[in-house]
């Protein structure tokens, strides 16, 4: 079964701590992408990754980093700068060939929680 | 930049139909997603629209307006699962990247 994978699906941290939201992927898409979405909002853009070993910055990218070392992983680590790191996270990756590339698929997300 | 706009929360009756609004201003887009999100879950893709015209695709259909900037999402026989978030999405020129709307909360009731 294809698919993306985010684990845990619950995460609990202490305020000032680091942490790394795993995001894995065997759709062989080429490009992924990291979104945050807080209660009544949208998902807004963190990093996106067109190819291995490159990636850019989303529209809130502030307080987190990202590294794109195989095409089937994309980890993203929350710092202790992102202010105010609680929300849900959600990882997609998108084909970009085929009859709709551009069509993101989502894994089922990570709820984080920063005390 | 991009601006999409569209009801908080909408309700519905099963069985009757709703159209759920999306409007927008840009400088330029490629295309127009729709998805579907259900509390605490990963958002399904439910259509695309790249040109001017309806998309029809079982109980869901889609349509956009490009020289009105204006998209919507028509669910006809509503069904109770149906009670979900769903997200108008532009795909941004030149890139991959998508940009969402904050998204309709629809609650079908019995």
């Amino acid at each position: 079964d294809g698919g993306i994978t985010q684990s845990p699906k619950y995460l609990f941290r202490k305020e000032g701590q680091n942490v790394t939201l795993s995001c894995e992927q065997n759709l062989n898409h080429d490009a992924m992408y990291w979104y945050r979405q807080d209660p009544g909002q949208g998902l807004r853009l963190i990093y996106y990754s067109q190819i291995v070993n490159d990636f850019q910055k989303g529209d809130i990218a502030e307080g987190y980093s990202v590294s794109r070392e195989k095409k089937e992983s994309f980890p993203l680590t929350v710092t202790s700068a992102q202010k105010n790191p609680t929300a849900f996270y959600l990882c997609a990756s998108s084909p970009r060939t085929g009859v709709n590339p551009y069509e993101q698929y989502f894994g089922p997300g990570t709820r984080l929680t920063v005390t | 930049g991009q601006n999409i706009d569209q009801p908080t929360e909408m309700t519905a009756t099963e069985g009757a139909i709703v159209q759920i609004n999306c409007t927008y201003q840009t400088s330029g887009f490629n295309g127009l997603f729709w998805y579907q999100q259900h509390a605490g879950e990963a958002p399904t893709f439910l259509s695309y629209n790249v040109l001017d015209g309806l998309e029809e695709k079982g109980r869901f259909s889609s349509f956009l307006s490009r020289s009105k900037g204006y998209s919507y999402l028509l669910l006809k026989e509503l069904q109770m699962k149906d009670s979900a978030s769903y997200l108008c999405a532009l795909r941004n020129s030149g890139y991959s990247t998508l940009t969402f709307g904050k998204g309709t909360m629809l609650l079908v009731s019995p």
